[in-house]
């Protein structure tokens, strides 16, 4: 089983959709959890920071819950320019910092 | 101020070559990352620096691989005895591990590695 793990779709909504990518991890003692966005043939950027408390960022929420290990990305009113891959990144800064990425989500918005 | 910088952004390579590659991260970033990224796949860890140092080197495919940093700066990653499964795009991100963009990682651009 990998750390972590993502649904890699492809998701192929149409504009204006409402769509949601779940990320789960198997290491309990992870302590920061972001969303990249990887476009083709680009390197990843964030798009934000996972906080405990749940956070919105325009069309974007994001949500951690502790005790199913697993992270949520949330993007309503879907636009043309948002298909790319999403990727969840889980940090465990107790293990020597390591750094997991998963595979990513694929999504594909057409007009 | 500038980003992570990595070169060459392209290195095509024969096959039992070495080769070096090269991060420069973010002024005052003390943690940076290498990752492999193979063609329509994810992210593959390979190694974290704290400064200069670098507590876990597991990450890294084989002992063909290895990575330095001096002056909590630059990184050089450095590829022996080049394969053709190494074929793939190297990225590096550093991060500052406090503060309000505590861990969030920056990335460079890669540099796409071709062993022929």
């Amino acid at each position: 089983r990998k750390e972590v793990e993502q649904d890699p779709g492809p998701f192929n909504v149409p504009e204006g959709a409402t769509v949601a990518f779940n990320c789960t991890y198997s290491n309990s003692a992870s302590q920061s959890f972001f969303w990249y966005r990887q476009d083709c043939r680009k390197e990843p950027k964030l798009l934000m920071s996972v906080y405990s408390s749940g956070n919105e960022d325009g069309r974007f929420t994001a949500q951690l819950n502790r005790a199913s290990q697993y992270i949520s990305l949330l993007i309503r009113d879907s636009k043309l320019s948002d298909s790319a891959t999403y990727l969840c990144v889980v940090l465990d800064n107790t293990n020597a910092g390591k750094s997991t990425f998963g595979d990513g989500t694929t999504l594909t918005v057409k007009p | 101020g500038a980003g992570v910088s990595q070169s060459p952004s392209n290195k095509v390579t024969e096959k039992g070559k070495d080769v070096e590659l090269r991060c420069d991260p973010i002024s005052g970033h003390t943690a940076l990352y290498w990752y492999r990224q193979r063609l329509g796949q994810g992210l593959e860890f390979l190694i974290y620096f704290q400064g200069n140092s670098a507590p876990d080197k597991s990450g890294l495919p084989s002992d063909r691989f290895s990575a330095e940093r001096t002056g909590e700066s630059v990184s050089t990653l450095t590829i022996q005895r080049t394969q053709q499964e190494d074929s793939a795009v190297y990225l590096c991100a550093s991060s500052f591990p406090s503060g309000g963009n505590k861990n969030i990682q920056y990335f460079g651009a890669g540099t796409r590695l071709s062993v022929l």
